[in-house]
């Protein structure tokens, strides 16, 4: 398993304004993601953090809405700039452990952001 | 693509009732199949895994088995509790497809009542 930290845990931010959310992972890990909860809803993919080079975004998510950093195998940030009240979500990074079919994926508490 | 379905909610139950919350799937590949809870509040906790058809996945008195001929993997518990309550998310991987995020069903809410 892994455990994994997000800060902050919750920000309630003024519309124009941007957030960088972090994420901590007690182990090295491959693979990490990034995903959006929208209130009452299910989570969507962001994007997939690859260390070393620039996110995998899925569509509808764009880079300069949704910069990601991944500088090494323990650490992401995720960022929603120039926010507007529609990004109001939980924001949760995920990591893979295990190799193929043992694989298992685990999540951050999430941050819960509200946007005024 | 993938997709997963997941029965509608809340699911309202007496405690000790018994507990089905449905979940079917399509998927290019052979999918890892999972049961994701979240609690009021907190974030998303493994609840159970299944890899290949005809496992049995289990945790908390919770089970669930993928059955690849009718493409289901429902979550069962045979007597509920109220600390039960909480948001079931069905979920999947598809390894074939090189696709190791997961697809989520919509959530079943489940509400247990003492």
């Amino acid at each position: 398993s892994a455990v994994i930290s997000q800060k902050p845990s919750r920000d309630i931010c003024q519309r124009g304004t941007s957030l960088t959310i972090q994420c901590q992972v007690d182990s090295q890990v491959t693979m990490m993601f990034w995903y959006r909860q929208q209130p009452g809803q299910s989570l969507t993919l962001i994007a997939t953090a690859n260390q070393g080079s620039e996110a995998t975004y899925e569509s509808g998510f764009v880079i300069d809405k949704f910069p990601i950093s991944r500088p090494n195998l323990t650490f992401s940030t995720l960022t929603v700039s120039n926010m507007s009240p529609e990004d109001s979500s939980i924001y949760l990074c995920s990591v893979v452990t295990g190799t193929g079919r043992t694989d298992t994926q685990y999540f951050g508490p999430g941050t819960r952001l509200t946007v005024l | 693509g993938n997709s997963v379905t997941q029965m509608e909610g809340p699911v309202t139950l007496s405690e000790e009732a018994f507990l089905t919350i449905n979940c079917t799937y399509t998927a290019t590949g052979y999918p890892s199949l999972f049961w994701y809870v979240q609690y009021p509040g907190e974030g998303l906790q493994l609840l159970l895994k299944a890899t290949k058809a005809d496992d049995k996945g289990s945790n908390k008195g919770f089970e669930a088995t993928y059955r690849k001929e009718t493409t289901s993997f429902h979550l069962e518990k045979g007597s509920v509790q109220v600390s039960d309550s909480a948001v079931y998310f069905c979920a999947l991987s598809d390894l074939d497809t090189g696709r190791r995020a997961l697809t989520f069903g919509s959530g079943t809410r489940l509400q247990v009542q003492p």
